[in-house]
Formats: C-alpha cells, sequence, structure tokens
C-alpha cells in the first residue's frame, strides 16, 4: 500500500528565506505527483503536477522536482513571502484505474515578516 | 469560473440524524471525488464516481453513501451520523487531460454532537 510521508509537519522561515518542503513515497511505481497549498479553512489549490517521466516543475517562484527511484520530491520555494504561510500537501496517483490517489498529511510553512 | 462548488459550507448534527452534501463541478470532468480530511490523517478517500452512472467505495466508505446524479453533480449522504463523521468533507473532480490534475472545493465542515 502507497504511503506518503512529508516532514517537517511545520516549518517557520523568515520572510525572504529560500525554503525546500520534502515529499516521500514507498511506491516508486507513480502515475505522477501534484503539490497543493491549503489555507486556513479553505479547500485545497493545485500548485504543479510533475508526471512519473518529468524531472521537474516550475511556476513563478515555484519549483518541484522528482526523483522516483528513490521516491522523494521537493517542493522548493523562492524568496519567501508572509503570503506563502499556509499548509502544503503532495499526493501521489498510482497508474491504473481513477482512484488512486494517496495524499501527504502535509507541512504547515509560516513565514515571519 | 465556479470550479467545484459544495454545499453547505457550515453544519452542525446531531447523533442519527441524516443529511446531504452536495456537489457541482462545471469543467465536464468525469471522475469526481468525496474526501474527508481529518487532523493528522491527511485526506482519506470516501467514494469516487469514475464516470456518469458508476461509484466506487474508497478508503473510508462506511457510514456514508452517494449517488451520481449526472455528470456534474456528485452528491454524499450520512443516513445516521455518529460524532466518528465530525469532519471537514471535500469534493474534487479530475481532468481528463493525460495529467488528471485535480480540483477541489472548498470544504464542508460537518460537526455531528
Amino acid at each position: 500500500k502507497q504511503e506518503v510521508t512529508q516532514i517537517p509537519a511545520a516549518l517557520s522561515v523568515p520572510e525572504g528565506e529560500n525554503l525546500v518542503l520534502n515529499c516521500s513515497f514507498t511506491d516508486s511505481a507513480i502515475y505522477n505527483l501534484q503539490w497543493f497549498r491549503q489555507d486556513p479553512g479553505k479547500g485545497l489549490t493545485s500548485l504543479l503536477l510533475i508526471q512519473s517521466s518529468q524531472r521537474e516543475q516550475t511556476s513563478g517562484r515555484l519549483n518541484a522536482s522528482l526523483d522516483k527511484s528513490s521516491g522523494r520530491s521537493t517542493l522548493y520555494i523562492a524568496a519567501s513571502q508572509p503570503g506563502d504561510s499556509a499548509t502544503y500537501l503532495c499526493a501521489v496517483r498510482e497508474p491504473g484505474s481513477a482512484r488512486q490517489l494517496t495524499f501527504g498529511s502535509g507541512t504547515q510553512l509560516t513565514v515571519l515578516p | 469560473n465556479a470550479g467545484v462548488t459544495q454545499t453547505p459550507k457550515f453544519q452542525v448534527l446531531k447523533t442519527g440524524q441524516s443529511m446531504t452534501l452536495q456537489c457541482a463541478q462545471d469543467m465536464n470532468h468525469n471522475s469526481m471525488y468525496w474526501y474527508r480530511q481529518d487532523p493528522g490523517m491527511g485526506l482519506r478517500l470516501i467514494y469516487y464516481s469514475a464516470s456518469e452512472g458508476t461509484t466506487d467505495k474508497g478508503e473510508v466508505p462506511n457510514g456514508y453513501n452517494v449517488s451520481r446524479l449526472n455528470k456534474r453533480e456528485f452528491s454524499l449522504r450520512l443516513e445516521s451520523a455518529a460524532p466518528s463523521q465530525t469532519s471537514v468533507y471535500f469534493c474534487a473532480s479530475r481532468s481528463p487531460a493525460h495529467t488528471g490534475e485535480l480540483f477541489f472545493g472548498e470544504g464542508s465542515r460537518l460537526t455531528v454532537l
């Protein structure tokens, strides 16, 4: 059974720092991996999706990488801002039918002004 | 763009009462999902529907029923609510494109007393 782990559970950094969030998964046979942002009391907003054949995806100050062989993905946030404060979740989708999407528990990020 | 719309946003029930959570998407997606999110446990799949007219159980289906009313709408019903069903419920739909990106509603916060 696929398991997705995100460490640390919480992270606090000063504004302007570059930071890395980690996501690890136990079964490397994935179809894709998706990073989400969740603000308090809100739904999940998709940030980046990496297909299994890709190594990285970029959107603005965000860069996500994928290393299937080691079961790891990282989300790099450049020049962090207080508005980046949120919980970041990763989810892996396995090949096959529609259901296989396994979520990590998330990393709660606080960027201090 | 409305995307995925859930109602109600908040609900308080007494043990044994029933209710239905409604979800609608306007993106013409085939696949729709219901998740629950609990502290420290991440998102867990309750039921999903790969296409209109089909539904399947997810990881935690006990105590719930679903109806895929048409391509747009996917409802979740609690027949006899229990305190263990206190949670935040999210509806999602998946793009049919090869990326299979997932889009979420803003959630329905349910408290069962």
